[in-house]
C-alpha cells in the first residue's frame, strides 16, 4: 500500500529559531499534500494544503509566513515553522491523497512530527 | 461546512466484547468515508475506506458502513482484543478534497 514518510518524529527546539518538517510519498506520487496540526486529546485541524510546483494554500488562520510550505517535487513537501514559540508546539502530521489499488482514492498519512519548542 | 461527529467520545470494554462505534456527517454529498486509528503520539493508520457508492467494507475483524443517505457510518470491531485500544478517527471527503475529521472514539479494551 501507499506509505508517507515524516521526518522528524520528534524535535525540540529553542525559541526564535526555525525548524523543518519532511514529509515524502514513497511509493507513489503525489501532486497535493496535507498538513494538518493536532493539540493534545483533540482532532487533527488542516493547516494547508500542499500544491507541487505552486503556492500553498492555507486554512483561515493560519499564518502563512510562520508556516512556510514547498512542494518542490512530486514526493517531498516540508513544512518550515518560523521563528518558533512555545504556542507553537504540537503534534504535526502530513497526508497524501493516495489510491486504494482500483481507482479508488483514500488518504494516507504520515507517523507524525511531535515538536516542542522551548 | 461539513461537521463531522463521533459517538461515544470514550468507550471501555472488557477483551472479547463486540463493539460499535458511531460517526455521523451533515452533508450527505461526500466522496467517500475512511476510518482511522490513532495510538498515542503516532500517525493516523488507515482502517477501511468506503467510497459513497458502497454501502461497507470488510477487513477482518473490522466492518464498516455507510448510509449517505442518513449520514451515518458505523465500525463495527468484532471480538475486540486490547491491541484495539486506541483512538478512531471517522472522516469524509468531498470530491478531490481534504479530509474533515470527527473528534474520535477512545477505545479502551481490558484483558
Amino acid at each position: 500500500g501507499a506509505v508517507v514518510s515524516q521526518h522528524p518524529s520528534w524535535v525540540i527546539c529553542k525559541s526564535g529559531t526555525s525548524v523543518k518538517i519532511e514529509c515524502r510519498s514513497l511509493d507513489f506520487q503525489a501532486t497535493t499534500m496535507f498538513w494538518y496540526r493536532q493539540f493534545p486529546k483533540q482532532s487533527l485541524m488542516l493547516m494547508a494544503t500542499s500544491n507541487e510546483g505552486s503556492k500553498a494554500t492555507y486554512e483561515q488562520g493560519v499564518e502563512k509566513d510562520k508556516f512556510l510550505i514547498n512542494h518542490a517535487s512530486l514526493t517531498l513537501s516540508t513544512l518550515t515553522v518560523t521563528s518558533a514559540h512555545p504556542e507553537d508546539s504540537s503534534f504535526y502530521i502530513c497526508s497524501a491523497r493516495s489510491r486504494d489499488g482500483t481507482s479508488n482514492y483514500g488518504y494516507t498519512f504520515g507517523s507524525g512530527t511531535r515538536l516542542t519548542v522551548v | 461546512k461539513q461537521e463531522v461527529t463521533q459517538i461515544p467520545a470514550a468507550l471501555s470494554v472488557p477483551e472479547g466484547e463486540n463493539l460499535v462505534l458511531n460517526c455521523s456527517f451533515t452533508d450527505s454529498a461526500i466522496y467517500n468515508l475512511q476510518w482511522f486509528r490513532q495510538d498515542p503520539g503516532k500517525g493516523l493508520t488507515s482502517l477501511l475506506l468506503i467510497q459513497s457508492s458502497q454501502r461497507e467494507q470488510t477487513s477482518g475483524r473490522l466492518n464498516a458502513s455507510l448510509d449517505k443517505s442518513s449520514g451515518r457510518s458505523t465500525l463495527y470491531i468484532a471480538a475486540s482484543q486490547p491491541g484495539d485500544s486506541a483512538t478512531y478517527l471517522c472522516a469524509v471527503s468531498a470530491g478531490y478534497s481534504t479530509l474533515t475529521f470527527g473528534k474520535g472514539t477512545m477505545l479502551l479494551v481490558s484483558p
